[in-house]
């Protein structure tokens, strides 16, 4: 069965500084990957998704982008983050056409 | 492009009553239909899916049912638990299989011991 690494679980990070997530799989080959993004108590909102190496799709015009360097490999990264970019973030891969969840990162950004 | 809605979004309910959440789509072309379960700090967890070649489904307490002409789906759990307390999400897929899903606005349920 798939696997979703996900890391780091929190992060508090001030305004105008980087960042870079990143989201690992195993368990399963050429997945789709995605990563969502979770505002508290809200529904989830598709920021990005990929279906190989180096194809990346965007959902929402933003301050963020994402990377896909390997097959199982995730990365979403911004150069300098605003307040607005707080909020949980999600990696998520299909697997025998069923879409699966890591267990997200909590970003806060003061 | 497809869009889903789904209600309540709260439920409580005594421990032990049945709870049961409804969403409805728009695209007809749609066929599948997951359900998620999250926990508070945790990602959505898979509970059970359907897709549109049957109209139930059940694993245990929990069943989903679809009613394509109508174009909506519910889930229903039975002999609920504390344990059961957390947000639920629907989501439909018209691509087919976990591809381009689609998500309702979720549903935070509450199981009162």
């Amino acid at each position: 069965s798939q696997t979703i690494h996900q890391w780091p679980a929190t992060l508090v990070q001030p305004v105008g500084s980087p960042l870079s997530l990143e989201c690992t799989v195993e368990g399963t080959s050429n997945p789709n990957l995605y990563w969502y993004r979770q505002a508290a108590g809200r529904g989830l909102q598709l920021l990005f998704y990929s279906v190989g190496i180096g194809q990346i799709s965007s959902e929402v015009p933003q301050n963020l982008s994402a990377s896909r360097p390997q097959d199982r490999q995730f990365i979403l990264s911004s150069k300098k983050l605003l307040l607005s970019d707080s909020g949980f973030y999600l990696c998520a891969a299909t697997s025998a056409e069923k879409l699966f969840f890591g267990s997200g990162t909590q970003l806060s950004v003061l | 492009g497809e869009n889903v809605e789904q209600h309540p979004s709260t439920l409580s309910v005594q421990e032990g009553d049945s709870a049961v959440i409804k969403c409805t789509y728009s695209d007809s072309a749609s066929n599948y239909f997951p359900w998620y379960k999250q926990e508070l700090g945790k990602g959505p967890q898979l509970i059970i899916d359907i897709r549109s070649n049957v109209g139930e489904k059940k694993d245990q307490r929990i069943a989903v049912t679809l009613n394509k002409t109508a174009k909506h789906f519910s889930l229903h759990i039975t002999e609920t638990q504390p344990e059961d307390s957390a947000v639920y999400f629907c989501a439909a897929s018209p691509m087919g299989g976990a591809n381009n899903l689609f998500f309702g606005t979720g549903t935070r349920l509450t199981v009162i011991p």
